[in-house]
């Protein structure tokens, strides 16, 4: 069963404009992480931001922050004061056991936001 | 560190031929795992390891042999190569207790 859902196939947002891409996902183990990855057009795949389920504040790193709602088991990926280097896809992806590096990382099928100028 | 490395970039393959997908880590990391990325369909697990000697299945193994004899290298091999294996496959790492995974520049298979 698909435990990430990612539900928004492509976005548009203004540069400078904040914008939200969703995740949703599913799980029984109470302890797991939220991760947030960028894929730019030339491919590699780039880690944003990180979120346990134990943790108590919602994450952010400069211009992203994780939106995280435990019990509507969300965690929307917010971007501030967008720039057109933003144009990419989004990938939000989920590791069941939190601080464990040995278990696999379930991604959804990601969004793809282009900024407009 | 090199970080994760990936060998071919590029490959263009005939139906039923074989080759193997080079990755190699150099962080130490324990846990080492191979994603196919298709249109729309996101990053699919292929296979993953723990450990030296111990492999897994992920969502979509078929088709695909692994083997992880020491803790930097961890291979994909493509026995019989068909078009529907056509696609972008990423190496991985992690180490426990670190929560992000690192990936590889990606390998761009076309199976024709």
């Amino acid at each position: 069963a698909q435990k990430i859902t990612q539900t928004q196939p492509g976005m548009f947002v203004q540069e400078k404009e904040a914008v939200t891409l969703d995740c949703t996902y599913d799980t029984s183990d109470p302890s797991y992480g939220l991760f947030w990855y960028k894929q730019p057009s030339s491919g590699e795949m780039i880690f944003l931001i990180y979120q346990g389920s134990y943790d108590q504040q919602n994450a952010t790193e400069g211009r992203y922050s994780l939106n995280f709602q435990k019990a509507r088991k969300s965690a929307n990926l917010v971007i501030s004061a967008s720039q057109l280097g933003d144009s990419a896809m989004y990938f939000c992806a989920m590791r069941e056991g939190v601080n464990s590096g040995n278990t696999p990382l379930v991604f959804g099928k990601g969004t793809r936001l282009s900024v407009i100028a | 560190n090199a970080g994760v490395t990936q060998t071919p970039k590029f490959q263009v393959l005939k139906t039923g031929q074989s080759m193997t997908l080079q990755c190699a880590q150099d962080m130490n990391h324990e846990y080492m795992s191979w994603y196919r990325q298709d249109p729309g369909m996101g990053l699919r697990l292929i296979h993953y390891s723990v450990g030296a000697g111990i492999t897994d299945q992920g969502e979509v193994p078929n088709g695909y042999n692994v083997s992880r004899s020491t803790t930097e290298d961890f291979p994909l091999r493509l026995l019989s190569a068909a078009p529907s294996q056509t696609s972008v496959y990423f190496c991985a790492s992690s180490n426990r207790g670190r929560n992000e995974q690192f990936f590889g520049p990606g390998t761009r298979l076309t199976v024709l």
